[in-house]
Order: C-alpha cells, then sequence, then structure tokens
C-alpha cells in the first residue's frame, strides 16, 4: 500500500511569509503527527492529530499550527517565517490506536526561509 | 523531563566491522524505546522497537536491549556492511502520548568497503 507522502517535497520562501505543508497518510491511519528536524535542534515534534482533533502538541510558538480533514489528510501552516524555521518537516502517521509508538514516516518537506 | 541521549557521530567503520551505538534514555513511567533509521534523502524508518524491559528488538543483523537498570537501549551489529550507512536515531515514546516521540540527536554512520 502506499507510504506517507508530503508536498511539497522543496520550497523556498522569504521572511514573513507564509507556508502550508500536506500530509496524506497511510491509509486506514488516523493519527498523523509533524516533527521539525534541523541539524542544530534534531528531531522535535510539533503536534498530533487523530481524528480531526489535536491530541499532543510539542513546544513551539503558535505560529506553528496544523489541522486534520474527514479522511485524515493534515496540513501545517507556518505563519510569519523565521530564518530559523529552515528546516525539513516530516509527517508520520500510525492507526493510533493500541498505541505503541511505531510511526511511519513520509520523505519530508524541506522548508528554504531566506 | 524525558529525553534521549546518544553517542555522537560520525561513526566511521570498514565493512564487517562490530557496531555500538550508544543510547540512554530518562523517562517517568514505562516508555517503549525504539530505533529509526535514515538513509541519505529518506524519511525515517523503524529499525526495531522493545515495548518492556528486558526485551530485546532485532531486525536485519540489528539487535538491541531495554535495560530498565541502566536506562539504556543501545544498538549493536555483528557486521556491519556499505548499505548501513545512514543516520541511526534512538527515541522513546510514553504511553498515552500517541504519536510523540522524543529523540536522540542521531548518529551518523558511514560504513567504508
Amino acid at each position: 500500500k502506499a507510504g506517507v507522502t508530503q508536498t511539497p517535497r522543496y520550497l523556498i520562501k522569504t521572511r514573513g511569509q507564509q507556508v502550508t505543508l500536506s500530509c496524506s497518510p497511510i491509509s486506514g491511519h488516523r493519527s498523523v503527527s509533524w516533527y521539525q528536524q534541523t541539524p542544530g535542534q534534531g528531531l522535535q515534534f510539533l503536534f498530533e492529530y487523530f481524528s480531526e482533533t489535536q491530541r499532543n502538541k510539542g513546544n513551539f510558538p503558535g505560529r506553528f499550527s496544523g489541522r486534520q480533514f474527514s479522511n485524515s489528510r493534515s496540513e501545517m501552516n507556518v505563519s510569519t517565517l523565521e530564518l530559523g524555521d529552515s528546516a525539513l518537516y516530516l509527517c508520520a502517521s500510525s492507526t493510533g490506536q493500541g498505541y505503541d509508538g511505531e510511526l511511519f514516516f513520509g520523505e519530508g518537506s524541506r522548508l528554504t526561509v531566506l | 523531563g524525558n529525553s534521549v541521549t546518544q553517542m555522537e557521530g560520525p561513526v566511521t567503520l570498514s565493512e564487517e566491522a562490530f557496531l555500538t551505538i550508544n543510547c540512554t534514555y530518562t523517562a517517568t513511567g514505562y516508555p517503549s524505546l525504539f530505533w529509526y533509521v535514515q538513509y541519505p534523502g529518506e524519511g525515517l524508518q523503524l529499525l526495531l522497537k522493545a515495548t518492556k524491559a528486558d526485551d530485546k528488538g532485532s531486525n536485519k543483523g540489528f539487535e538491541a536491549t531495554y535495560r530498565k537498570e541502566t536506562t539504556s537501549f543501545h544498538l549493536e551489529k555483528g557486521s556491519v556492511q556499505v548499505s548501513d550507512s545512514a543516520v541511526y536515531f534512538c527515541a522513546l515514546s510514553v504511553h498515552n502520548q500517541g504519536g510523540k516521540l522524543i529523540f536522540g540527536q542521531g548518529t551518523e554512520l558511514s560504513v567504508k568497503p
């Protein structure tokens, strides 16, 4: 079956702009999590959505937001971009039930902020 | 708070050498432990996992044992191959935390022929 799909794969924005990233989970998976990966901070948890509700949230400012649709697809949005937001944004899906931490990751969206 | 510490890289080995990547954790409660691998240009893949103390996870020749007494989950492989070159991440999840994994910093492994 198809894996986790993230779009776009690469994008370049300038400071102050906003960006929306999309994630389509594995069919049947109801949980979608987002992570930010940078060389300095490593992999950091942003938030998780399950059945259209935010279930967990990391320690990121309110400029980072997300949502999940009824078909489990998810989007994350970053407003008022800063240079430090340049990163690889990874989406991961899971069944979200009987959960033991196994996540299936997409290839990521690489954001460059100029 | 919950955290994961793993040995810094990069680690460079010759093919067929023995590999150990150290990982220790701090957690409240009883976490599940994972090793994920990231090949160049790809997303993370689950390599192995252990959900309770003394469990041994294994996959593709890699092994790790959940040691509660030393709060460790070291990754080992008896004979590495060039194709094992990747970044390895140790991670934990805490029960009822859903899709929230806490990752170590990652260890880059480079295997030379």
